[in-house]
């Protein structure tokens, strides 16, 4: 079982939805990363976030770390928010350094049509 | 600022040659990063470089090795390579906080490069 779990797999949207991508997780964290990755392979870090919420854009990503749960919604969905969205988790707080290992989640292949 | 930048972008390699993959950290970043990315997965850790020494490993075996500069670039090697080793291999770099709480940088990927071993 992956540590962290992402939900649903592949998800196809309406331009203008509202769009939710879900991430559980097993590992004790004490932040969350949400990743974006482009058909072209490079990965953009969209949110790094240990409580509560944060909002970016149309982007917003919330965390509730007691229920080790954290979910990634996209308001007025747009087909160039078609992407594989990545949530990624430290495995352990105790590590000394930056986040080098993160656990990543297989991801979330959204397509949004016009 | 260029950010974190990889390359090739692309490689073709056969089966038990070796390759090297190179990683420029984005500006101010020390510590860098490798993951391997199969078709359809979420990138898994290899392992990662400050101050010029591996300092944590995932599940590879040692035909995976590293190596980090005095400017904090840093190169991935494979030896011996297997089809299996087709993938996209990621560097990301991230600024070392230095103490044990406070690990959450935020992380800067490159764009990847693209092995495939025929």
């Amino acid at each position: 079982k992956n540590e962290v779990e992402q939900s649903p797999q592949n998800l196809t949207a309406q331009e203008g939805e509202f769009i939710t991508i879900n991430c559980s997780y097993s590992v004790g964290i004490s932040a969350l990363h949400w990743l974006q990755q482009h058909p072209g392979g490079g990965i953009v870090s969209l949110f790094m976030l240990s409580s509560g919420k944060k909002k970016h854009g149309r982007l917003i990503a919330t965390i509730n770390i007691q229920e080790k749960h954290s979910s990634l919604h996209i308001t007025a969905s747009h087909p160039r928010d078609s992407a594989v969205y990545i949530c990624a988790a430290p495995p352990n707080i105790y590590y000394g350094g930056s986040q080098g290992n993160l656990i990543f989640g297989k991801g979330t292949k959204l397509s949004v049509k016009p | 600022d260029a950010g974190v930048t990889q390359s090739p972008t692309h490689l073709i390699k056969t089966r038990g040659q070796q390759v090297t993959l190179r990683c420029s950290p984005k500006s101010g970043h020390d510590t860098v990063s490798w993951y391997q990315q199969a078709l359809g997965q979420g990138p898994q850790f290899i392992f990662q470089y400050y101050e010029e020494e591996e300092r944590q490993r995932g599940n590879f075996p040692d035909r995976f090795s590293g190596h980090q500069f005095p400017n904090y670039s840093s190169e991935l090697n494979v030896n011996a390579l297997l089809l299996g080793d087709s993938a996209l291999y990621l560097c990301a770099s991230s600024p070392r906080t230095g103490t044990v709480r406070t690990l959450n940088t935020e992380a800067f990927f490159g764009q990847g490069t693209r092995l495939t071993v025929v």
